[in-house]
């Protein structure tokens, strides 16, 4: 059973960089994206961007590339910074495991595994 | 368009059927898949691919596409189900639904 345990500052000033890690456990990284997800205070759910084992990686074009997304594979680990956060960064921020299913020509992809969840609060 | 459109809040009576629905152009090549979350909790994936359920979540949650709007059924709500449920393209390129407010009365 694969298991994200995520951590990282939850309490940041504006113009402060936000850094969260999150390790994967009971399972490989290969053949799978790895992403992340915010959810601002009362709000829905934002995809942020992942990143596969190769290193590839891809964003939210609407986030306007504020983010970066890297992996240790030698840790197991995959990571999201973000500099100059301000207020309207703060947000719970999950991890997640993106999972592929189906045949060629008819691929389809859901998260089946997610983080708990770090609450980043960004405030002067 | 990427965007995916969802009703903001829907209500069931115990023990009755209720639909969900995700409209979206994407939908027509991918299937939805949904999400259900509770206060303060992760989102749990409970709907994927054509019909599938992770292990684990009751068979009353089914999912269905229709053109371009993806549907989850709940037959027989319970007072457990209610929460609020998201749906998303169906593409790793991900894009979240508004998500929907479920109200068991």
């Amino acid at each position: 059973q694969v298991q994200l345990q995520q951590w990282g500052a939850g309490l940041l000033k504006p113009s402060e960089t936000l850094s969260l890690t999150c390790a994967v456990y009971g399972g490989s990284f290969s053949g799978y994206y790895w992403s992340w997800i915010r959810q601002p205070p009362g709000k829905g759910l934002q995809w942020i961007g992942e990143v596969n084992h190769r290193g590839i990686t891809n964003y939210n074009p609407s986030l306007m590339s504020r983010f970066t997304i890297s992996l240790d594979t030698s840790k197991n680990q995959f990571s999201l910074k973000l500099n100059s956060v301000t207020a309207a960064d703060t947000a719970v921020y999950y991890c997640a495991r993106i999972n592929s299913g189906g045949r060629f020509g008819d691929y389809y992809y859901y998260i089946d595994v997610w983080g708990k969840g770090t609450t980043v609060t960004v405030s002067s | 368009s990427s965007e995916l459109t969802q009703d903001p809040a829907v209500s069931v009576a115990l023990g009755q059927t209720v639909r969900i629905t995700c409209q979206g152009d994407s939908l027509r090549n991918y299937y939805a898949s949904w999400y259900q979350q509770k206060p303060g909790q992760a989102p749990v994936l409970v709907i994927y691919g054509q019909n599938s359920r992770p292990s684990g979540i009751p068979d009353r949650f089914s999912g269905s596409r229709s053109g371009n709007t993806a549907s989850l059924t709940i037959t027989g709500a319970q007072a457990e189900d209610e929460a609020d449920y998201y749906c998303d393209s169906g593409n790793h390129l991900v894009v979240f639904g508004g998500g929907t407010k479920l109200t068991v009365l």
